[in-house]
């Protein structure tokens, strides 16, 4: 148990569907993060959030919406996906930014798209 | 973008055997961070190194940071069927802007009993 719990653990949506990744930390953390991993690819990042601001966002396709109503929850919100969405989502959290940051991770959301 | 290269991709030894990890790129880090991440699990970091040359040791696993701060390893020492997993490196750049980490693809590690 890390600490950052994320739901669900598995979804399977179709191309029209809207749906919602949630990640809850529960170490007192300021930062947020959404990753995207793929088989055999390094870790995505996608959205960073310190205090509920976004600071970072590495040029994701506006059908993912990230929503950060405190700093203890996170949001992906999902519509009109595409079958190379289907991937792997990480949500981490850590104290602070900085070159030493160290990120705790959630188990992640298996995502498949038809 | 400053591109982490791990090596090899896939390594699959027997109980007992050593191995290392390698993580390697172009570019100065200003840290790097070893994460192991489990079949259904997220990543779990394992050990950060700051200093160059630097060399930190957990139990059978030993990390080593490059005298440049470009490269790092991982070598275990009579692997365990515990130790399997993905093993990634992480690094942040010393320009790097709020909270990032360049993550490597990962070396994919089997233990067999």
């Amino acid at each position: 148990e890390t600490g950052v719990t994320q739901t669900p653990r598995h979804l399977v949506m179709g191309m029209t569907n809207k749906k919602s990744l949630k990640c809850e930390q529960h170490l007192g953390h300021n930062a947020m993060y959404w990753y995207k991993q793929s088989a055999k690819k390094p870790l995505e990042l996608m959205f960073v959030y310190s205090l509920e601001e976004r600071v970072e966002n590495n040029s994701v396709p506006s059908r993912f919406s990230p929503e950060c109503p405190n700093s203890s929850h996170l949001f992906l919100h999902l519509h009109t996906l595409q079958p190379e969405d289907s991937a792997l989502y990480l949500c981490a959290s850590s104290q602070d930014g900085g070159p030493k940051n160290i990120q705790y991770f959630g188990a992640g959301t298996r995502l498949s798209v038809l | 973008t400053q591109l982490l290269e791990q090596s090899p991709q896939f390594l699959s030894i027997q109980e007992g055997e050593n191995l290392t990890v390698y993580c390697n790129s172009s570019s100065v880090f200003s840290s790097l961070q070893w994460y192991r991440q489990e079949p259904g699990e997220g990543p779990v970091l394992l050990v950060t190194v700051v200093t160059g040359g630097e060399v930190k040791k957990l139990k059978r696993l030993t990390f080593q940071f490059g005298d440049a701060r470009k490269d790092s390893s991982l070598h275990i020492t009579a692997a365990q069927p515990g130790d399997t997993g993905l093993y990634l490196c992480a690094g942040a750049g010393t320009t790097d802007s709020w909270g990032k980490l360049q993550f490597g693809a990962g070396t994919q590690v089997v233990v067999t009993p």
